[in-house]
């Protein structure tokens, strides 16, 4: 059971790149969240959604977009990268019904040069 | 609204002793609290939650931990502290809105363990 699994682990990116963080899940969680995590923070909400096909903005949704087209997967796109988007991303899961924890991923470690 | 504050940003302890995380929360509702563990280039790892059955609430790792309504603390704590313990600690509150659950983390507290 390999639970919430994020590719790349590390990545740099040049300024005005853009790529995509993949995040898969094999728990059949209906909801999938986005975080980052800058330093000496805690984390905050990018996007979430609450099952295939609908997705919504967090704290922090600008420069970034998602889709949700599988109950698996859920990545997140960074268009135009800038230097403030360098952070630690967390894509967690969790099964519906009640205040259940999220499940977290290893992240993805970005830097923006 | 939920806020939560960690009240160390760093606590020392020597192996073998006690460990002591504290955390207070503020909650317009009757919270959910979680405390998680994120050991270094790792992911949050859940060690215990508090949905309002037991105040005293066991979790992996031989953590534990007291809700206390009239404080309005989730203090973290383990008898005996061991090397593997060293990590950075999250305490957060859960809200649940129609189904949306809001996770509002304090700002973390790093153990460091000492032999």
């Amino acid at each position: 059971n390999a639970g919430v699994t994020q590719t790349p682990k590390f990545r740099i990116l040049k300024i005005g790149q853009s790529m995509t963080l993949q995040c898969t899940q094999d728990m059949n969680h209906n909801y999938m969240y986005w975080y980052r995590q800058d330093p000496g923070m805690g984390l905050k909400l990018i996007y979430y959604s609450v099952g295939a096909g609908i997705t919504d903005k967090g704290e922090v949704p600008n420069g970034y977009n998602v889709s949700r087209s599988t109950t698996e997967d859920f990545p997140l796109r960074l268009e135009l990268a800038a230097p403030s988007q360098t952070s630690v991303y967390f894509c967690a899961s969790r099964p519906g019904g009640g205040n259940q924890p999220q499940h977290f991923g290893d992240g993805t470690r970005l830097s923006i040069l | 609204a939920q806020s939560v504050t960690q009240l160390d940003s760093h606590v020392s302890v020597s192996e073998g002793t006690p460990v002591l995380l504290r955390c207070n929360y503020s909650s317009s509702y009757s919270p959910s609290l979680f405390w998680y563990v994120q050991h270094p280039n790792k992911g949050l790892q859940l060690l215990l939650k508090y949905t309002s059955a037991a105040t005293l609430v066991k979790g992996i790792n031989g953590f534990e931990a007291e809700f206390k309504k009239s404080e309005t603390s989730f203090h973290l704590t383990k008898p005996s502290a061991h090397m593997s313990d060293a990590a950075e600690y999250f305490c957060v509150v859960s809200a649940l809105n129609t189904g949306f659950q809001k996770l509002v983390f304090g700002t973390g507290t790093r153990l460091l363990v000492s032999p």
